[in-house]
């Protein structure tokens, strides 16, 4: 079955700096992945997704991951932090949903940004 | 993207009483949508995967009587949460997966349950 393991629940960064939220995934078959977002109180929000094209995937406000098969990794980054993007993100495999048409989403544990002026 | 909305944002109620919580996908015919509970300081786990004109599909431990679905049109799924209990206080986060994104989930903004 696949997973994902988000390492460290929580981040905290300076802003300007470097962003770097990891995410490493456990699959027998090619992954499709996933990163989003979530504010207090509020849905997901998909920052990216990765599905088998390129390795290098840029999503939304500047982040971006790479798709890493050697190192079963999908890290999260982005240059340089913004007050705005403080929030809980998180990495997210598709299952298979067993003889159906779609895939069903699996979440890793999250890890809450912090930025800090 | 999709645009999916869920009523009511918040409510609260008294132990035993029934709650219904509405998920509408509002641009996108979707014959699949998911409900999702996160507690707090906890990831999404899904509950269950509502399909269109057929029974839902739930999760390993969700009390299907407990957790009534309905997806009786292609835009409106409902979840009602029978007989609530303080341990039932949540966020319910409902999704749709619209025709020809097999892959990519748009989410509903959640719903805070309280039972008090």
């Amino acid at each position: 079955a696949q997973s994902v393991t988000q390492l460290g629940s929580h981040v905290s960064v300076s802003e300007g700096a470097l962003v770097l939220l990891r995410c490493n995934y456990s699959s027998s078959v090619p992954p499709y992945l996933f990163w989003y977002v979530q504010y207090p109180n509020q849905g997901l929000q998909l920052l990216l997704k990765y599905t088998s094209a390129a390795t290098l995937v840029k999503g939304i406000n500047g982040f971006e991951a790479e798709f890493k098969k050697s190192e079963t990794s999908f890290h999260l980054t982005k240059p340089s932090a913004h007050m705005s993007d403080a929030a809980e993100y998180f990495c997210a495999v598709i299952t298979n949903a067993g003889g159906t048409s779609y895939g069903k989403l699996t979440f890793g544990q999250g890890t809450i940004l912090t930025v800090h002026p | 993207g999709a645009v999916v909305s869920q009523h009511p944002s918040r409510v609260i109620c008294k132990s035993g009483t029934s709650v219904k919580i509405e998920c509408r996908s509002l641009d996108f015919q979707a014959t699949t949508m998911f409900w999702y509970r996160q507690f707090p300081k906890q990831s999404l786990m899904l509950m269950a995967t509502s399909n269109e004109g057929s029974k839902a599909t739930y999760e390993q431990g969700v009390e299907k009587d407990k957790f009534l679905i309905n997806h009786a049109s292609l835009t409106l799924s409902t979840l009602t949460v029978t007989s609530a209990h303080p341990e039932d206080s949540s966020f319910y986060i409902c999704s749709d997966l619209p025709a020809g994104y097999y892959n990519e989930q748009f989410f509903g903004p959640g719903t805070r349950l309280t039972v008090l």
